[in-house]
């Protein structure tokens, strides 16, 4: 079974500034996709940056970029400029290729400060 | 693109009643939804997943006949509580996919805040 552990319940950093919010994921598989959602206290669930594992380049939407290493099996998000908008709960999720279910971490909360 | 609209936002009923949440693709021919189930401040958990004109498959530890799902069409699943208890209060979000593999992304609705009295 895939796990993916975010090992930060909370996070803040004041505005403008750059953040880096962790994620870690166990998996057995090859081929398989991450994934950064971001629920604002709207609780919509919003996509914010995708990874295919077998891309070794590191995904980048505007801000938000990753860092992932996929022999440490570590997928960060790095989010520049800090925005006030970017407060969040912040998910991490894996899914296998080919596979419908998608496992998310517990959630890193992030609060941008002004 | 790519709108998921849910209803109810919030539901408060009594104990016992039974309540549908509707799970629309606005946009989009969606041919797989899913069902998740969010406690506070916790992460989601995947209830089950419904295919177009096919019975839902529900995880492991989901009461199927708890939790009906029907998905009759390429934009409309629900997800029916039934006999509801305060147990199944939580916030239910379900979300949709766009054509086949799962390289396609999930788009999320805004979720039903259910509390059973």
């Amino acid at each position: 079974a895939q796990t993916v552990t975010q090992s930060q319940p909370e996070m803040s950093v004041q505005e403008a500034e750059t953040v880096t919010l962790s994620c870690t994921y166990d998996t057995s598989e090859s081929n398989y996709y991450l994934f950064w959602y971001k629920q604002p206290p709207s609780r919509q669930m919003i996509l914010v940056i995708r990874q295919e594992a077998y891309k070794q380049q590191n995904a980048t939407e505007n801000r938000f970029s990753v860092n992932f290493q996929k022999a440490a099996k570590s997928f960060s998000l790095k989010i520049s400029d800090s925005q006030l908008g970017d407060t969040a709960m912040y998910f991490c999720a894996f899914m296998k290729h080919g596979d419908n279910d998608m496992r998310f971490g517990a959630g890193t909360r992030l609060t941008v400060k002004p | 693109g790519a709108v998921v609209s849910q209803h109810p936002s919030r539901v408060i009923c009594k104990s016992g009643t039974s309540v549908k949440i509707e799970c629309r693709s606005l946009d989009f021919q969606a041919t797989t939804m899913f069902w998740y189930r969010q406690f506070p401040k916790q992460s989601l958990m995947l209830m089950a997943t419904s295919n177009e004109g096919s019975k839902a498959t529900y995880e492991q530890g989901v009461e199927k006949d708890k939790f009906l799902i029907n998905h009759a069409s390429l934009t409309l699943s629900t997800l029916t509580v039934t006999s509801a208890h305060p147990e199944d209060s939580s916030f239910y979000i379900c979300s949709a996919r766009t054509g086949q593999g799962s390289n396609q992304p999930q788009h999320f609705g805004d979720g039903t805040r259910l509390s059973i009295l």
